[in-house]
């Protein structure tokens, strides 16, 4: 089955670096997704990575994931105040079902 | 295009109520999932339709079910309120190419 795990809570000073870590056990996920919740909101897509990729970039984003160690992480560039928020990793087997970790709360202080 | 939307935004129902969700997915978009999120269990998979078709169940008792209509729309339906019902829940909308699951704002529930 899927067990995805993440630690609860960063903080971080603004215009430094974040890294968000995750572990997943499902070996047969085909992509593992990164997405960010602001207070009272939904689900905001942030990136996505194919299995068989080891990194992936986008703009201040950069996901890292270490198949043999079933391992994402999520860093953030330059980080603002406005990537204050709690980040899930999901991962999902192709049958579009998300198992999502407990998420990562993340507090920019400026 | 714009983004999933679901109403109502909030509501309150006492115990023993049901109540009826609605999500509209994004223009184009088949396929319709329902989560659960609670501070407890956090993030949890209730279903997904597609083409009107219940394709994949989570682990809920029979109380919440959902249909999918030609359109595309999704509503999520329970019955029999309880306490612990009360949560975010979560409607996602994705394509048949990518699977790439995009959610709207979300339904806060609240069960007195």
């Amino acid at each position: 089955g899927e067990d995805v795990e993440q630690s609860l809570f960063l903080s971080v000073r603004e215009g430094d670096s974040s890294v968000i870590n995750c572990t997943y056990t499902d070996s047969s996920s085909t992509y593992l997704y990164w997405y960010k919740q602001e207070p009272g909101a939904g689900l905001q897509l942030l990136t996505y990575i194919f299995s068989n990729m080891d990194m992936k970039q986008d703009q201040r984003l950069t996901v890292l994931l270490n198949k043999k160690d079933k391992h994402l992480s999520l860093r953030i560039a330059d980080t603002q105040t406005g990537d204050s928020a709690i980040y899930f990793c999901a991962e999902t087997s192709g049958n579009n079902r998300l198992a999502f970790g407990k998420g990562n709360q993340v507090v920019v202080i400026p | 295009k714009a983004g999933v939307t679901q109403t109502p935004r909030y509501l309150i129902k006492t115990r023993g109520q049901q109540v009826t969700l609605s999500c509209s997915p994004i223009s184009g978009h088949r396929s319709v999932s329902w989560y659960q999120q609670t501070p407890g269990q956090g993030l949890q998979f209730l279903f997904e339709y597609f083409s009107e078709t219940q394709r994949n169940k989570g682990n809920f008792p029979g109380r919440f079910s959902g249909r999918q209509f030609s359109n595309s729309r999704s509503e999520m339906n329970v019955s029999t309120l309880e306490l612990g019902d009360s949560a975010l829940y979560l409607c996602a909308s994705s394509d048949s190419l990518t699977d790439t699951q995009y959610f709207g704002p979300g339904t806060r529930l609240t069960v007195l």
